[in-house]
């Protein structure tokens, strides 16, 4: 049974940069046709997806945060990561990992329980 | 482009409830590959449907997904108390590029 665990720091301050980790257990990451990916959301919205990478490094953004964003995957850890930089409030959300086919964020068969983040002075 | 949805609906027990998933620019086809996901507070969302129509494992029947005129939807044939949820679609823009529809609040009552 695969299963996705999200880990990294509860709180950011503004302006800085917020990384997380997805480690995942009971399969390869490398596994072929599969993208790992990062969605959020924010207390009390929707849903949004951030970006995606598949084993080979090939990564993919939501353009409207593509310019703040870094998906990378590190094969011998069975992880992928997230970061973020120059967070504010409004990046405060519970974050999921997730795995998909090739179109992102559809078919997740795979979700982690999430983590939240705060950004907070 | 924004994706969306109805804000909120309810249902009777034993009722069939449609939701739907548009776009504010344009029609929603099966290009758009639909998947839809129900989630409960506290949890992580989980897959009903994905490439519009196809039901993922493990999910009951009573689910359904097609094309409606412009939109992508999700049917409820049946409602059960347990699908009072939230319910989220996501459309794939081109590009390697996914918008999540706003969500919406179904009430079984």
């Amino acid at each position: 049974q695969l299963q996705l665990q999200e880990s990294g720091p509860g709180l950011v301050k503004p302006s800085e940069t917020l990384s997380l980790t997805c480690s995942v257990s009971g399969d390869s990451i490398k596994r072929n046709n599969f993208y790992w990916g990062w969605v959020r959301q924010p207390p009390g919205k929707g849903l949004e997806w951030l970006g995606s990478v598949y084993y080979s490094g090939s990564a993919h953004f939501n353009p409207a945060l593509k310019s703040r964003l870094t998906v990378s995957i590190d094969t011998s850890r069975n992880q992928f990561s997230l970061r973020m930089t120059s967070v504010t409030a409004a990046d405060t959300a519970v974050y999921y990992c997730a795995r998909h086919r090739v179109i992102p964020a559809a078919n997740v068969d795979y979700w982690g329980r999430g983590t939240r983040v705060y950004v907070s002075s | 482009t924004v994706v969306t949805q109805e804000a909120s609906f309810s249902v009777s027990p034993g009722g069939t409830i449609t939701i739907t998933c548009g776009l504010s620019s344009g029609s929603v086809t099966t290009t758009n590959y639909a998947s839809w996901y129900r989630q409960t507070p506290g949890q992580p969302p989980r897959t009903l449907i994905y490439t519009t129509t196809v039901r993922a494992s493990g999910v009951p029947a009573r689910f359904s997904g097609s094309i409606l005129g412009d939109k992508a939807a999700l049917t409820i044939t049946g409602a059960q108390a347990e699908d009072e949820s939230d319910y989220y679609c996501v459309l794939y823009m081109g590009e390697d590029i996914s918008v999540f529809g706003g969500g919406t609040k179904l009430t079984v009552l």
